[in-house]
């Protein structure tokens, strides 16, 4: 099944503790993208990566960090998370050249610092 | 910069009624997607419908369908019959059509639909 897998689903942690949420895709997708919902705001863009080692800012990047080392997995990395991290994120993936697809996302990961 | 504004935060609907969300967008471009997500209380996000902009067509899925204003910048989401299933967040987003930065999805706040029984 084509998919996008994003692991956990809930994440609780305290202030300044590193974490990592990981995105793996299985579409052969070159286009990569985290983004984070919160209620009044809709969904940001985070980061986005065009294809391998490619990488660059969404539009609220800041205490966030990603890698892109193969294709299939495009990790968040959060290295202090702070209460303002708290939110829902999403990983997601598009084909490039298919503007019209949209996107295949993730299943999302609540996300609570404390 | 390209915003989608969705004025609505709340709708309610009744059973076997017809709904319609808003929607509007601000570009500058021709050549551009749009499309309705929705997203139950699984958090899952579906597509529901998409429209092209060079395609004066308004797109239908079963029983949504939208009314697309080129010329307005408007992009409404129509559900008829609605049922029970269709209670969830909707989101209207915006996509360019052209490669690297600017192919990012831009999304509205939502509007949260409550389906009555």
């Amino acid at each position: 099944e084509a998919q996008v897998t994003q692991n956990p689903r809930y994440l609780i942690t305290v202030t300044g503790k590193k974490l990592t949420v990981t995105c793996s895709q299985n579409m052969n997708h070159e286009y990569m993208s985290w983004y984070r919902q919160d209620p009044g705001l809709g969904l940001r863009q985070i980061y986005y990566s065009m294809n391998v080692e490619v990488t660059d800012k969404g539009d609220v990047p800041e205490g966030y960090k990603v890698s892109r080392k193969e294709k299939r997995n495009f990790p968040l990395i959060l290295e202090s998370p702070s209460p303002n991290q708290t939110s829902l994120y999403f990983c997601a993936s598009s084909p490039t050249g298919r503007p019209n697809y949209g996107y295949t996302f993730g299943s999302g990961t609540r996300l609570t610092v404390v | 910069a390209q915003t989608v504004t969705q004025s609505q935060p709340e709708m309610s609907v009744q059973e076997a009624e017809t709904v319609t969300l808003s929607c509007t967008y601000d570009t500058s471009e021709s050549d551009y997607y749009l499309f309705w997500y929705k997203q139950p209380p699984s958090r899952q996000m579906i597509l529901v419908i998409r429209q092209e902009a060079y395609k004066q067509q308004n797109a239908t899925e079963n029983r949504f369908s939208v009314n697309f204003q080129k010329a307005a910048k408007s992009f409404s989401l129509k559900i008829s019959d609605s049922q029970l299933g269709d209670a969830a967040m909707y989101f209207c987003a915006y996509r360019n059509n052209y490669g690297g930065a600017t192919n990012k999805l831009i999304f509205g706040t939502g509007t949260l639909l409550a389906v009555q029984p």
